[in-house]
């Protein structure tokens, strides 16, 4: 299996501008995350599904944040106006969805967004 | 505020010595701990974990401590090697299957 795949790795965009990440999961996975790294909080999460559903999009930052499953193999993050302070390192990760301790979440590369 | 917390933000170890990451957390209402590693330009990878009844788990050269009382946890890699270096994340898992991690650890094994 390829893993969990990102697009596009790296996004420089312009303050105002939308912003969009896509995510593919590993087959069979059930569960898909969204993450967002900064320095100063380290991995948040932002919004997790499953079975396309969104189950706690408690983490998005603000309404200017959207994460949308259409189907098991693909989810998308938008930005809506993008800021320069959602400039992170995004990740993806899929999980079986056991909701266990021992339900292993496998991370994409990440999208490194950078906005002037 | 945070839940889960890593107070050093970089560790540096000579190769062969023993690497302690440390963690501590306020929630007692975890199932699991697990330790992600995370190497530049990559995501993270899933590394040990342990669950909250045990205080101690091992795994070849890693091994995790868990400390209720004090709400803290540990992990040990001995011996250190320069492979090992990277960023390392501890993350507590809710009943909901929900991570929360800390904000990470940057370990430097010198050769």
């Amino acid at each position: 299996d390829a893993g969990v795949i990102q697009s596009p790795r790296h996004e420089v965009t312009e303050m105002g501008q939308e912003v969009t990440l896509r995510c593919k999961p590993i087959s069979g996975h059930n569960s898909l995350f969204w993450y967002r790294q900064t320095m100063m909080r380290g991995l948040e999460l932002l919004i997790y599904f499953n079975n396309n559903v969104p189950i706690d999009d408690s983490g998005m930052p603000e309404d200017r944040f959207s994460a949308k499953m259409p189907n098991a193999s693909f989810s998308t993050l938008k930005i809506q106006p993008s800021e320069p302070r959602d400039s992170a390192v995004y990740f993806c990760a899929s999980s079986l969805g056991g909701f266990s301790g021992t339900d292993t979440q496998y991370f994409g590369p990440g999208t490194r967004l950078t906005v002037l | 505020d945070q839940q889960v917390k890593q107070n050093s933000p970089s560790l540096s170890v000579q190769e062969g010595r023993i690497s302690i990451l440390n963690c501590d957390y306020t929630n007692s209402m975890f199932d699991y701990f697990l330790w992600y590693k995370k190497y530049p330009a990559e995501g993270p990878t899933f590394l040990i974990s342990i669950s909250s009844i045990k205080d101690k788990n091992e795994d070849g050269r890693f091994t995790v401590f868990l400390n209720k009382s004090a709400k803290h946890l540990s992990l040990h890699i001995v011996p250190s090697q320069p492979g090992d270096s990277a960023v390392y994340f501890c993350a507590e898992t809710l009943l909901t299957g929900k991570l929360i991690f800390g904000q990470g650890t940057t370990l430097q094994v010198k050769p």
